[in-house]
């Protein structure tokens, strides 16, 4: 079965410091892969995606995410971080082989909070 | 495009009450789910419905009920509300593939 590791609850970084919010990820198939952005009081808003294409995906507002199979992680990442980036980001797993079947086809990490101080 | 809606945002609830939530979505696409928002657990998911006229179980079924009312609509009703369930829900749409899901505002209740 799939699951999805987000390995800190919380991380505290100062504006234009890098970011790194680590992603580890178990599955039996070729996994999707997705990070998510949720801002205070909103939805969530898809990041990047990683689909077998290249391993290192690029996303919006200067995310990107490598994937490694070798060590099963998917860590985003941004070079330098702005106060517009404080949210919860949420690491997303989807197992194509299972897609449609008893469990729907995303699993979702806990979450990992992006505070950015001045 | 709106993309996805969902009404209400806010709703107070006393045990036993029941209420529907309501989900759109305008992008034709074939899936849609509700998922439940609580703090430290992310997303689970509630019900699923892979196709028009479709819908299974997801994680956590119990105390919900859900229709398919057709391609772009998909309601999440809650018969005798318990504080439990005092949580914020999401509906999300997704096309072909198990590619990216759309997700809506949220509706946040609460149940006392």
């Amino acid at each position: 079965a799939q699951s999805v590791t987000q390995l800190d609850s919380h991380v505290s970084v100062s504006e234009g410091t890098p970011v790194l919010l680590r992603c580890n990820y178990s599955s039996s198939y070729s996994p999707s892969l997705f990070w998510y952005v949720q801002h205070p009081n909103k939805g969530l808003q898809l990041l990047l995606k990683y689909t077998s294409a290249a391993t290192l995906v690029k996303g919006i507002n200067g995310f990107e995410a490598e994937f490694k199979k070798s060590e099963t992680s998917f860590h985003l990442t941004k070079p330098s971080a702005h106060m517009s980036d404080a949210a919860e980001y949420f690491c997303v797993v989807s197992d194509l082989a299972n897609y449609g079947g008893s469990q729907g086809n995303l699993i979702f990490g806990k979450g990992t909070k992006l505070s950015v101080k001045p | 495009n709106a993309g996805v809606t969902q009404t209400p945002k806010f709703q107070v609830l006393k045990t036993g009450q029941s209420m529907t939530l309501q989900c759109a979505q305008d992008m034709n696409h074939n899936s849609m789910y509700w998922y439940r928002q609580d703090p430290g657990m992310g997303l689970r998911l509630i019900y699923y419905s892979a196709s028009e006229g479709t819908t299974d179980k997801g994680e956590v079924p119990n105390g919900y009920n859900v229709s398919r009312l057709n391609k772009r609509e998909f309601s999440l009703r809650l018969e005798s509300a318990a504080p439990s369930q005092t949580s914020v829900y999401f509906c999300a749409s997704t096309g072909r593939g198990p590619y990216e899901q759309y997700f809506g505002p949220g509706t946040r209740l609460t149940v006392t």
